[in-house]
């Protein structure tokens, strides 16, 4: 069965440093995987996917990750973060072409501090 | 303007009284879901559509019910809801045809209260 762990219910940094939201998952298949972000009292945009291409995906806002199979992760990193980036984070993962099921991680609030 | 959206956006209610939260896509899209957003457990699927008459369920499907009688609309049915399913709802919808490999669109949430 699949699952997605997020290390981290919270994370600080202040703002220009590096943001690293970790996320591991288990599948047993070759999987989907995406970052959403949420802003308060909105519903969840797509920051980035990865979908059996490029092992590194670039997304909006400056976000990226990197799949990494042998380590089953797939963290977000930003080089220097913004204010506007304060938000919660979801990691979801999906068992590929074959289904239609998407589990999420338990999400990481990242809080930007001046 | 593409979009989800879902109605009521805030409801409180009181245990028994059945409810229907409603959600509407105008992207023409084959897949529609339904997700609970709770504290600390991230969003847990409750039920999805790949297509018109055909659903099937998620992780946490106990107390609702759904139907997708037509493209754009899968409504959420609460025949008999309880105070344990006092959360956050979001409605999501995407491209279907070779699984969850796109993005999906989510609604901006319906807020329950059951009292």
């Amino acid at each position: 069965a699949q699952s997605v762990t997020q290390l981290g219910s919270h994370v600080s940094v202040s703002e220009g440093a590096l943001v690293l939201l970790r996320c591991n998952y288990s599948s047993s298949v070759p999987p989907y995987l995406f970052w959403y972000v949420q802003y308060p009292n909105q519903g969840l945009q797509l920051l980035l996917k990865y979908t059996s291409a490029a092992t590194l995906v670039k997304g909006i806002n400056g976000f990226e990750a990197e799949f990494k199979k042998s380590e089953t992760s797939f963290h977000l990193t930003k080089p220097s973060a913004h204010m506007s980036d304060a938000a919660e984070y979801f990691c979801a993962v999906s068992e590929g072409d074959s289904s239609y099921k998407l589990i999420f991680g338990s999400g990481t609030r990242l809080l930007v501090r001046p | 303007e593409a979009q989800v959206t879902q109605n009521p956006r805030y409801l409180i209610t009181v245990t028994g009284k059945k409810l229907t939260v409603t959600c509407s896509q105008n992207m023409n899209h084959e897949y529609m879901s339904w997700y609970r957003q709770d504290p600390g457990l991230g969003l847990r699927q409750i039920y999805y559509s790949m297509n018109v008459e055909v659903t099937d369920k998620g992780d946490v499907p106990e107390g609702y019910k759904v139907s997708r009688k037509e493209k754009r609309n899968f409504p959420l049915i609460l025949e008999s809801p309880s105070p344990n399913q006092t959360s956050l709802y979001f409605c999501a919808s995407s491209f279907g045809d070779r699984g969850i490999s796109g993005a999906q669109y989510f609604g901006p949430g319906t807020r329950l209260t059951v009292l």
